[in-house]
């Protein structure tokens, strides 16, 4: 089967960094993305790891361990837009076909 | 470029009606999904779109079926709604399955919020 964890609410204050970790036990893992979610709206994505280590990208970076089935997201320079869920979502080759299995996503709140 | 649009936006049934969901994407990609969202639940796919014609089972398909008849169409239908399939339900589209190396990120539609009472 195939487990992802991922904390469930985090707050931050404005222009501080957060960390948001996820964990994650699959079969056939093929790659690790993350997407943003405001409230009402659809996913949008952030990142995508699929070695290990660290991609930046502006304000955003994502971090991968394949042996030990983590990633992490890092958010730099926090803005009140940035308040959102975030979804962790593992690629899972299953049936012939990858497939993405996501996280409940970690909302997060930026305050003053 | 509308990207992935979604019809209806809301929705609201009866125990028993049926109905079909539109999810159309004028990106000319041949991976489509559609999944469906809970509070605490995350997104879970319900059946997806290898390409015009084929159609797959996802985790959670049971009380759905789809069609992919033309390549910029995915059609979610519900046969016999019932509440436990009130959610909101995001299609999403991709030129390249996701994972691996050289992939894509999937392009997700507005949603459609359903409530079947």
């Amino acid at each position: 089967g195939q487990n992802i964890d991922q904390p469930t609410e985090m707050t931050a204050t404005e222009g501080a960094i957060v960390q948001i970790n996820c964990t994650y036990q699959t079969s056939g893992f093929n790659g690790l993305f993350w997407y943003q979610q405001h409230a009402g709206e659809a996913p949008t994505f952030l990142s995508y790891n699929v070695l290990d280590g660290l991609e930046e990208k502006g304000r955003f970076s994502s971090f991968l361990s394949r042996s030990k089935g983590y990633s992490y997201l890092l958010l730099k320079e926090l803005q009140m837009k940035d308040s959102a869920s975030y979804l962790c979502a593992v690629s899972m080759f299953s049936g012939g076909y990858n497939k993405l299995i996501f996280g409940a996503g970690t909302r997060l709140a930026v305050h003053p | 470029n509308a990207g992935v649009t979604q019809t209806p936006k809301f929705r609201v049934l009866k125990t028993g009606q049926s109905m079909t969901l539109l999810c159309a994407q004028d990106m000319n990609h041949e991976y489509m999904y559609w999944y469906r969202q809970d509070p605490g639940m995350g997104l879970r796919l319900i059946h997806y779109s290898v390409g015009e014609g084929t159609t797959a089972k996802g985790e959670v398909p049971d009380g759905y079926n789809v069609s992919r008849l033309k390549k910029q169409n995915f059609l979610l239908g519900l046969e016999s709604a019932a509440p436990s399939q009130t959610s909101v339900y995001f299609c999403a589209s991709s030129p390249l399955p996701p994972g691996g190396a050289g992939t894509d990120t999937q392009y997700f539609g507005p949603g459609t919020r359903l409530t079947v009472l």
